[in-house]
């Protein structure tokens, strides 16, 4: 089946940098990738849509200047947090939507980022 | 994209068949049901998805009624790996429109 990777599996920083996560889709070409955030004990929630070659689209009370999104290419999409604050630690999940193959048209998941922001 | 409901949580014992309810009363026509699963602290993990026919892969079965307002999840044999939180969405495939997750149901399975 379709994999898709992310990376780091897990990242500490301190409060006011940066951090970088990367989403790959392994065996597949995504036009399209997805990120999510996940608190403790909650669904997941939909930040933005990031579209290869494209600005990415976010979604309401997302600040895109605080996560930045690019799309480089078919397998590969980034998520930045920028001055990272300790409200930003959370569980972050990218997943890529798949077009070719059966099943049609469904997105798979990475293992998600847990991130904590000291 | 239609909203569905869920029961918050469900328990199974292992080796019986899991049955996980989900209404979506204000479906459309062109909305897919699809159902994925997430076990603790990792990425949501594809099962299944149909537009109005049954259907059946590996992993589990997905039964809509006729009127497709609502739909279960089969999990046949379920396994103590089977324990996860359930999550049923419905929305418009071949759109590249989003996922929306609701709260889900969390599936125990009890040896």
């Amino acid at each position: 089946g379709a994999v898709v990777s992310q990376h780091p599996s897990r990242v500490i920083c301190k409060s006011g940098t940066s951090v970088k996560i990367e989403c790959r889709s392994l065996d597949f070409q995504a036009t399209t990738m997805f990120w999510y955030r996940q608190f403790p004990k909650q669904s997941l929630m939909l930040m933005a849509t990031s579209n290869e070659g494209s600005k990415a689209t976010y979604e309401q009370g997302v600040e895109k200047d605080k996560f930045l999104i690019n799309h480089a290419s078919l397998t590969l999409s980034t998520l930045t947090v920028t001055s990272a604050h300790p409200e930003d630690s959370s569980f972050y999940i990218c997943s890529a939507r798949s077009m070719g193959g059966p099943p049609t048209d469904t997105q798979y998941f990475g293992p998600g980022t847990r991130l904590t922001v000291l | 994209d239609a909203k569905t409901t869920q029961p918050t949580s469900m328990d199974c014992a292992e080796g019986r068949a899991a049955n996980l309810p989900c209404n979506h009363s204000t479906i459309s026509g062109n909305e897919y049901v699809y159902w994925y699963r997430q076990i603790h602290s990792q990425g949501p993990q594809y099962i299944i998805h149909g537009l109005k026919n049954n259907e059946t892969n590996e992993m589990a079965s997905l039964i809509i009624t006729e009127d497709r307002k609502s739909s279960t999840l089969i999990l046949p044999h379920a396994t103590l790996r089977d324990t996860a939180v359930y999550y049923c969405i419905v929305r418009v495939a071949n759109t590249g429109n989003q996922f929306y997750f609701g709260t889900g149901t969390s599936l125990t399975v009890i040896p």
